[in-house]
């Protein structure tokens, strides 16, 4: 059972414009949510969180959405860049679960020139 | 660089073998995790510690096994190989911070482990 979903195993957008990357969950319990990027070869890297009790949270070219109500959360990083071509995963956590993270199966990003 | 050490970086072995992946979290934190990814898959959790002791425990086999010694870096032992086993192998650490829910998760470069 997926707990948390990205459905778009790719994406390939364009440098200097806006990537969207996706991510629905099915467990209410959930109230963390991170977004961790992976080079090849290398470990995920924390990139931004957002807490249930907030909708939005803001980093530099990286915004985190949530929707609660939809249970769907959302990276938007503008502008794009050559550096950011990498796979991003989307995780979830639940307070009673000590910090248990519960992964998407990731979406890999292309930013082309 | 995540601070987060793991070792090997690739283990090649036979099916029935044991394997140890070892692990060294950032310098201070308390806590460690340890998830698998198959191919094309997410990162599983497997079992976390806090300071020596097992806190949480994911869909690990019984085949695997892990423990935190005092000087807090960390063992996973994968015993009985299995040909399903082949994966990349992660390590996380974190603070340990007590609340539990700002306490970000730090992963180090991973273990490739295949089995033949």
């Amino acid at each position: 059972d997926q707990q948390v979903k990205q459905n778009s195993p790719s994406l390939s957008v364009q440098e200097g414009r806006i990537s969207i990357l996706n991510c629905d969950y099915t467990n209410s319990m959930f109230d963390y949510f991170l977004w961790y990027k992976k080079y090849p070869a290398e470990g995920p890297t924390f990139l931004i969180s957002i807490s249930s009790i907030k909708d939005k949270n803001e980093d530099g070219r990286f915004t985190v959405f949530l929707n609660k109500s939809a249970k769907h959360l959302s990276l938007h990083i503008v502008p794009s860049q050559p550096g950011d071509s990498a796979v991003y995963f989307c995780a979830a956590r639940s307070t009673g679960t000590a910090s248990k993270l519960t992964f998407g199966t990731g979406t890999r990003l292309q930013v082309t020139l | 660089d995540s601070g987060v050490t793991q070792t090997p970086k690739h283990l090649i072995t036979a099916t029935g073998q044991r394997v140890t992946l070892r692990c060294s979290p950032r310098s201070g934190d308390l806590s460690v995790y340890w998830y698998q990814q198959s191919l094309d898959q997410g990162l599983q959790f497997l079992i976390q510690y806090y300071n020596g002791e097992e806190r949480a425990k994911g869909n690990i086999l019984e085949r695997f096994s892990a423990q935190q010694f005092p000087d807090l870096h960390s063992e996973l032992n994968l015993s009985s190989l299995e040909l399903g086993d082949s994966a990349l192998y992660f390590c996380a650490s974190s603070p340990g911070l007590a609340g539990g829910r700002s306490d970000t998760q730090y992963f180090g470069p991973g273990t490739r482990l295949t089995v033949l």
